[in-house]
Parts: C-alpha cells; structure tokens; sequence
C-alpha cells in the first residue's frame, strides 16, 4: 500500500520570500507524483507531476519540484511567492498514471504582505 | 473547451435519505474518477468508471454507488446517509492510456443533518 505524508499542515510566509512544502511518501513499488493546488471553494489544479525522466519538475505558476528516490520526497518549492499563492496544497502519488490517487492531508501556505 | 461540470454545487440532505450527484467529464476524456473529500483533510478516492464498468473502488462501503453512462458523465449515489457522509466530493476525468493528469471539478459540498 501507498502512503503521503506532507509534514507541515500550515506554512505561513511573507511575500516575495522563499517557500518550500515538504511531501514524503512510501510505496514498496514505484509511484508516479503529483503536487495539487485548491483554492477556497474550487477543485483540485494540477501544479506539476513527475512521471518519470529529470527529476526536477516545472509546473505552472512559478513552482517546481523535486523527486528523491532514495528519500521518498517529492518536495514544492517556489523562490518568491505571492499572495496569490495563498491555497490548500496536497501531495499525490499513484502506482500508474491514470490510476486512483492517494493524498496526503494537505499543507495550507499563507502568504503575508 | 468545457472542464469538469458537476451538480448541484451544494446540497443538504437528512440522515437515512438517499443522494445522487452528477458529474460531466472534460471533453475528450473517457474516465471518471469520484473522491470524498472531509473538511480539512486530503481527498479519499471512492471509485473509478471506464467503459461504463466501475474499474478500482477505493475502501467505502457498498452504500457508495455510481454509474457512468454512454456519454461518459457519471453518477455517485449514496444510500442511507449517514452524518459522517457530510463532505465536499470531487469528480475527475482523464483519457485512458494518457498520462496527463487528471482535471477536477469544483466539486459538490454536501451537508448531512
């Protein structure tokens, strides 16, 4: 079985600072890695995915991530955000890349001014 | 090009009675995804339809039913509801075989009293 663990359930961070939101996972298998996006009252925005290949990722907005094998991490970083960015992020992983995914509990960022 | 539709947007429904939710997929894809998502808590997958058969169910019980038609739109019915059953669910579709992610709808939020 597959599981997500995003480490910290709130970032709160000035604009235009740095930003890292740490995701581990486990699987005895290899998984594909998916970062999402959720602001107030909408669905779920895909930021960026990992399927396989570099394991730096681009995504949209600015965002990218990192796949470490051998840490089981797949964090999100961004280097100057907004208050714009401020949202419910979830970290996915799924065993094929169309298949059901596994989420873990979330990490909210909160942008100040 | 119309994303991920899904009806209606909110709903309050009493303890025991049944509920039907509507999903139509982006166009072009075949696959539709359901997941309850708790308030606070990371999306749980509930089951996936391909060519009108329920292909993966995640570990919810037989009271979550769903169905998808011809057109590929689908629908999750819940029986006997349940005040735990209050939460936001999300539809998502994808194109079999594809590797580009699902896209999600805004969801519907439904509230057991």
């Amino acid at each position: 079985a597959q599981s997500v663990t995003q480490l910290d359930s709130q970032v709160p961070v000035f604009e235009e600072a740095p930003v890292e939101l740490r995701c581990n996972y486990s699987s005895s298998v290899s998984v594909y890695l998916f970062w999402y996006v959720q602001y107030p009252n909408q669905g779920l925005q895909l930021l960026l995915k990992y399927l396989s290949g570099s394991t730096l990722v681009k995504g949209i907005n600015g965002f990218e991530a990192e796949f470490n094998k051998s840490q089981t991490s797949f964090h999100l970083r961004k280097p100057s955000v907004h208050i714009s960015d401020t949202a419910e992020y979830f970290c996915a992983v799924s065993v094929t890349a169309a298949g059901k995914l596994i989420f873990g509990q979330g990490t909210t960022l909160q942008v100040k001014p | 090009d119309a994303g991920v539709t899904q009806s209606p947007t909110h709903l309050i429904k009493t303890r025991g009675q049944q509920v039907t939710l509507r999903c139509s997929p982006k166009s072009g894809h075949d696959t539709v995804s359901w997941y309850q998502q708790a308030l606070g808590q990371g999306p749980q997958f509930i089951f996936q339809y391909y060519e009108e058969e329920e292909r993966q169910r995640g570990n919810f019980p037989d009271r979550f039913s769903g169905h998808q038609f011809p057109n590929y739109s689908s629908e999750l019915n819940v029986n006997a509801l349940l005040l735990g059953d209050s939460a936001l669910y999300l539809c998502a579709s994808s194109l079999a075989g594809q590797n580009y992610g699902y896209t999600f709808g805004s969801g519907t939020r439904l509230t057991v009293v």
